[in-house]
């Protein structure tokens, strides 16, 4: 069982320079996030989908963007890296989404940015 | 706004038990969810509470205080593996998830 799958799991990058990071899920989610986590601070969410074809904004979408073109592949596009973005990236799943009962997530393995 | 608060660090010994506070203030309450982090990797799911009370799973037990904006995270038989992080998250009326900063538990032998 793959679960969530994530790559990089690292990657530097110049300012300015662009990148997408890459996430898939075989576990027939309907729900996927994209998560951010810098020290000492909580989770913050950037983007979630509810559904392919449906996106929408989370607390940090500033300087990001995604797209959900299957069930599966919920990529997250960085443009014009800033130094800001530095930072350990989750993509996350659930199955149930809200108002039906607990929906625990399960994560990828996460990708460590840092932008020189 | 919203607030999730869990102390930074604890130190417990192997073997002992330890619990970890987490209070909150967010609007609207629709659940509370405690998971685990090691060092370098993704968070797993520990435990759920949505209803006042104890939960118990194991050697993890959460309890959860709507009235008083409360929960703990019970840990029992403490063992080396049990070092991690554990995050607190509540989530609020728009079904958002609000993350604490964690809880870092360094277990001695």
């Amino acid at each position: 069982n793959a679960g969530v799958t994530q790559t990089p799991k690292f990657r530097i990058l110049k300012i300015g320079q662009s990148m997408t990071l890459q996430c898939t899920q075989d576990m027939n989610h309907n729900y996927m996030y994209w998560y951010r986590q810098d020290p000492g601070m909580g989770l913050k969410l950037i983007y979630y989908s509810v559904g392919a074809g449906i996106t929408d904004k989370g607390e940090v979408p500033n300087g990001y963007n995604v797209s959900r073109s299957t069930t599966e592949d919920f990529p997250l596009r960085l443009e014009l890296a800033a130094p800001s973005q530095t930072s350990v990236y989750f993509c996350a799943s659930s199955y149930e989404g809200q108002g039906t009962g607990y929906e625990k997530l399960f994560f990828g393995s996460g990708t460590q940015l840092s932008v020189l | 706004g919203q607030n999730i608060d869990q102390p930074t660090e604890m130190t417990a010994t192997e073997g002992a038990i330890v619990q970890i506070n987490c209070t909150y203030q967010t609007s609207g309450f629709n659940g509370l969810f405690w998971y685990q982090q090691h060092a370098g990797e993704a968070p797993t799911f520990l435990s759920y509470n949505v209803l006042d009370g104890l939960e118990e799973k194991g050697r993890f037990s959460s309890f959860l205080s709507r009235s008083k904006g409360y929960s703990y995270l019970l840990l029992k038989e403490l063992q080396m593996k049990d070092s991690a992080s554990y995050l607190c998250a509540v989530r609020d009326s728009n079904y958002q998830l609000i993350w604490g900063a964690g809880t870092k538990l360094i277990i001695k032998p």
